[in-house]
């Protein structure tokens, strides 16, 4: 079945480095690609999304792009902020009309002042 | 953008009680649901899909008896974890889908189960 393999974290940076978190995939057809941003206490929140190869999803400073190649979705923001700070997760959505979201472990980012 | 609510966000509960979680789509007509539970540390698992008019289809592993889903209206599907146990306490989550075939589901702002 389809799957989602994201980097574990948790990730600690400090405010203004750069951000990676890598998500591979595994899916057959052309699934559409999700980053979610859970922050503290609350629950998801759509971060940015691609729904065909090569398609980049960019929000808040935040990218990813859909590489079909290499199965990747990876986010990458350039300066990150103390405000930043949650879970990330990867997540993929089949491409039939009523499938659910299919996620990857989450990463929880720390970002320190 | 869609809004979909959730009720409660934080419930506390004595073991054998029966507790129920709502999910509404405030905005926009729902006709599929799913319901997601998410393990502390741990990722979003897909519990059930809930369709409107029909019986909810659950995931393997799911007790469909132990978390019964009601689909009843186009804006509301509820949850209820009955004879709640400890081990029941968990981060439930739904999502809605719209009329669209947009590929984007909308999540409620999740409901906190302590069972004591």
């Amino acid at each position: 079945g389809d799957s989602v393999t994201q980097m574990e974290g948790p990730v600690t940076l400090s405010e203004e480095a750069f951000l990676t978190i890598n998500c591979t995939y595994t899916a057959t057809g052309y699934p559409s690609l999700f980053w979610y941003v859970q922050y503290p206490g609350e629950g998801l929140q759509l971060l940015l999304k691609a729904t065909k190869a090569d398609d980049k999803g960019s929000n808040k400073g935040f990218e990813a792009t859909y590489r079909k190649e290499t199965t990747s979705f990876h986010l990458e923001k350039g300066s990150v902020q103390v405000s930043d700070s949650a879970v990330y997760f990867c997540a993929l959505r089949g491409d039939s009309g009523n499938t659910p979201l299919v996620f990857g472990k989450g990463t929880r980012l720390s970002v320190i002042a | 953008g869609a809004v979909v609510s959730q009720h409660p966000s934080r419930v506390i509960c004595k073991s054998g009680t029966s507790v129920k979680i709502e999910c509404r789509s405030l905005d926009f007509q729902a006709t599929t649901m799913f319901w997601y539970r998410q393990f502390p540390k741990q990722s979003l698992m897909l519990m059930a899909t809930s369709n409107e008019g029909s019986k909810a289809t659950y995931e393997q592993g799911v007790e469909k008896d132990k978390f019964l889903i009601n689909h009843a209206s186009l804006t509301l599907s509820t949850l209820t974890v009955t004879s709640a146990h400890p081990e029941d306490s968990s981060f439930y989550i739904c999502s809605a889908k719209s009329g669209k075939n947009t590929g984007e589901l909308f999540f409620g702002e999740g409901s906190r189960l302590t069972v004591l």
